[in-house]
């Protein structure tokens, strides 16, 4: 079945450096892949997300790049600030219609320091 | 517009009580999905659903029942509760037929098994 790793699951970044999170998947078949944030205490909510078609997409200061060959992603958040501060998951979705399912990452914790 | 709500937000029991996670959603969404979150684990797919009385196993069914008789209810019951299904319980919904689009996540389920 499909499975997504995610590395790393922590990372502390400088308030204005960039963080990256990484991503691999292992079904070929995988055809989109959505970003969730989720600030302590509350519920994941998508940031970005990419379909297998595309190698980048770009939303401001947040960007996710694909690499369908070596089947991994990647989230890159530029000049991070506190509010950035969260845990990320990444994600893949195989399927169509009834067989449609979407599979998450372990999370990263971003920390952003002052 | 109420969204999706779960309930109950946080509740307690013991080893061997059945519990049932109740989830209700407002959007006529066709696919509702169940996930557990653990910490080291992200999101894991317990069960999802397609439509009304269409349901299917995710990455971790063992120990859950979902039924899905209404379009905006879709229920998870734990029918005999052990401590390692002490969790947090997201259910989500989506409007897409396809596999991508966005999942609206509620605002979770904390359990604990005695």
């Amino acid at each position: 079945g499909e499975n997504v790793e995610q590395h790393p699951s922590t990372l502390s970044v400088q308030e204005g450096d960039s963080a990256v999170i990484k991503c691999t998947y292992s079904d070929s078949a995988s055809n989109y892949f959505p970003w969730y944030k989720q600030e302590l205490g509350k519920r994941p909510q998508l940031i970005i997300d990419i379909r297998s078609n595309v190698g980048e997409k770009k939303d401001q200061r947040i960007a996710v790049t694909l690499n369908k060959t070596a089947k991994h992603f990647s989230l890159h958040i530029t000049e991070t600030q506190p509010e950035d501060s969260a845990v990320y998951f990444c994600a893949a979705s195989i399927g169509y219609s009834s067989a449609s399912k979407i599979i998450f990452g372990s999370g990263t914790r971003l920390s952003i320091r002052p | 517009d109420a969204g999706i709500t779960q309930s109950p937000r946080y509740k307690i029991t013991e080893t061997g009580r059945q519990v049932t996670l109740m989830c209700h959603q407002t959007w006529s969404h066709s696919y509702m999905f169940w996930y557990r979150q653990d910490l080291g684990h992200g999101l894991r797919l317990i069960y999802y659903s397609a439509a009304a009385d269409i349901t299917d196993k995710g990455e971790v069914p063992d120990g859950y029942v979902v039924s899905r008789s209404k379009t905006e209810n879709f229920p998870l019951t734990l029918e005999s509760a052990t401590r390692s299904q002490t969790s947090v319980y997201f259910c989500a919904s989506r409007k897409t037929a396809t596999n991508t689009g966005e999942l609206f996540f509620g605002e979770g389920s904390r359990l604990t098994v005695l």
